[in-house]
């Protein structure tokens, strides 16, 4: 079965970091693309940053570049997410994604980041 | 960036009732390799979105035959043949062929 675990969401200051976490099990981590997504409070959903299955190659949305980096642990199963220079409009849950091939079949339960002072 | 607009955003499904979405992108969705990467998804409150059909029409295991997908190039749509209780939630398209992916704004569908 496949499982995507997240972590690392908290509380956070304007300007502050974090890192997020996703522990993948029940498939071949290695072999696939993975992603995250967030959804604002009440609000939709919105792509964020994706990475290739041996972390060569990374995309962002331009409201993230140069402050987000994802990165991939094939080793230990693990996708992450630097998030720095955080701003009010970054709160949102964080979804951790699987793509299968262009399309993304298996979503984490998501965990919540809120930048507030 | 690929704007997915749907329509309508709100839903009300009668019980037994067929109901339509439609999904519209900016720009064609057919990808150099002839795939066209457009999937809907269907987030129950409370919990995570959950893929039903993916390149347009193929529709996930476990999901009930009464959910269609079809479309080509700009022009999608997802057909609930009849409504029932746990078609509740809010219905996203999203596209995979050009970078970013984009999601449309999402139809919640509430029953009378």
């Amino acid at each position: 079965e496949v499982q995507l675990v997240e972590s690392g969401g908290d509380l956070v200051q304007p300007g502050g970091s974090l890192r997020l976490s996703c522990s993948a099990s029940g498939f071949t981590f290695s072999n696939y693309g993975m992603h995250w997504v967030r959804q604002a409070p009440g609000k939709g959903l919105e792509y964020v940053s994706g990475i290739s299955s041996k972390g060569d190659n990374a995309n962002y949305v331009d409201s993230v570049k140069g402050r987000f980096t994802i990165s991939r642990d094939n080793s230990k199963n693990t996708l992450y997410f630097q998030m720095n220079s955080l701003r009010l409009e970054d709160t949102a849950v964080y979804y951790c994604v699987k793509d299968d091939g262009g399309t993304y079949d298996y979503w984490g339960q998501g965990t919540l980041v809120t930048v507030s002072s | 960036e690929v704007v997915m607009t749907q329509s309508p955003l709100s839903l009300p499904g009668p019980l037994g009732q067929p109901a339509s979405i439609s999904c519209r992108s900016s720009q064609s969705l057919v990808h150099s390799n002839g795939n066209t990467y457009l999937t809907w998804f269907h987030q129950r409150p409370g919990q995570s979105p959950r893929r039903l059909i993916y390149k347009v029409s193929n529709r996930d295991s476990g999901v009930p035959d009464r959910f269609s997908g079809s479309g080509s190039g700009t022009d999608f749509t997802l057909k609930i043949s009849r409504v029932e209780a746990e078609d509740v939630g809010v219905y996203y398209c999203m596209q995979a062929t050009l970078w970013p992916r984009t999601f449309g704004q999402g139809t919640r569908v509430e029953i009378e």
